[in-house]
């Protein structure tokens, strides 16, 4: 089986754009969830989709959104980027709890100049 | 929000030394913990799942121990090897629909 892949690896944006990342889950895995990690924070959980809909989501402003499309691929999107976005943003997916074992994908490196 | 700690921060060791470190929990609602190892460049990989007071789990040289009274976990690795270099990770579920919530991990070094 195909593992979880992230697109595009790196990007390079400026403050006040937008950018979108992509995440292709194992195949038949229903659940996406998505966390940021900054040096000395950790992971942190943003959102997970499951069916198409937002199922749980953390403590994230409102700039940080994102979709499930009917084939479970999930997208996630950030407006209005400041300096601090700067990140690795880390997908994972699930058969079909996010309390299942999560599978990771490689990560977007995200920097925001 | 459920606060997840784990100790020491980082960790120096040389090759074939044991080691140990701790993931503590908060011991109510308690139901699944689980490790992740990750490698520098690599994607976070599982490595556990626990979900019984007690319970020991082995994966080669590493094996994890849980404590759900008393709410934390202890990660052993026997014989460190240069390869087990990494940062482990530990993750019960905390959201409010059961999302995982990580620890910062404990950064593993070993030096052959």
């Amino acid at each position: 089986k195909a593992g979880v892949t992230q697109t595009p690896r790196y990007l390079i944006k400026t403050r006040g754009q937008q950018v979108t990342l992509s995440c292709s889950p194992i195949s038949g895995h229903r659940s996406v969830s998505w966390y940021q990690q900054t040096p000395g924070q950790g992971l942190q959980f943003l959102f997970e989709y499951f069916s198409e809909t937002q199922r749980n989501k953390g403590n994230f402003p409102g700039r940080f959104s994102g979709r499930q499309f009917s084939n479970s691929r999930s997208e996630m999107n950030v407006s209005t980027l400041e300096l601090g976005d700067s990140a690795l943003y880390l997908c994972a997916s699930s058969p079909v709890q996010s309390t299942d074992t999560q599978y990771f994908g490689p990560g977007t490196r995200l920097t925001v100049l | 929000i459920l606060n997840v700690e784990q100790s020491p921060q980082s960790l120096h060791v040389q090759e074939g030394d044991s080691t140990n470190f701790t993931c503590s929990f908060p011991s109510s609602n308690f139901y699944a913990l689980h490790w992740y190892r990750w490698e520098t460049a690599k994607s976070p990989e599982a490595l556990f799942v626990m979900t019984l007071n007690g319970d020991e789990k082995k994966k080669g040289r590493i094996s994890a121990t849980l404590n759900t009274k008393e709410g934390y976990s202890y990660l052993y690795i026997k014989g460190s090897q240069p390869e087990d270099s990494a940062t482990y990770l530990c993750a019960p579920p905390g959201g409010s629909q059961g999302n995982l919530i990580f620890g910062k991990g404990t950064k593993l070094s070993v030096k052959p």
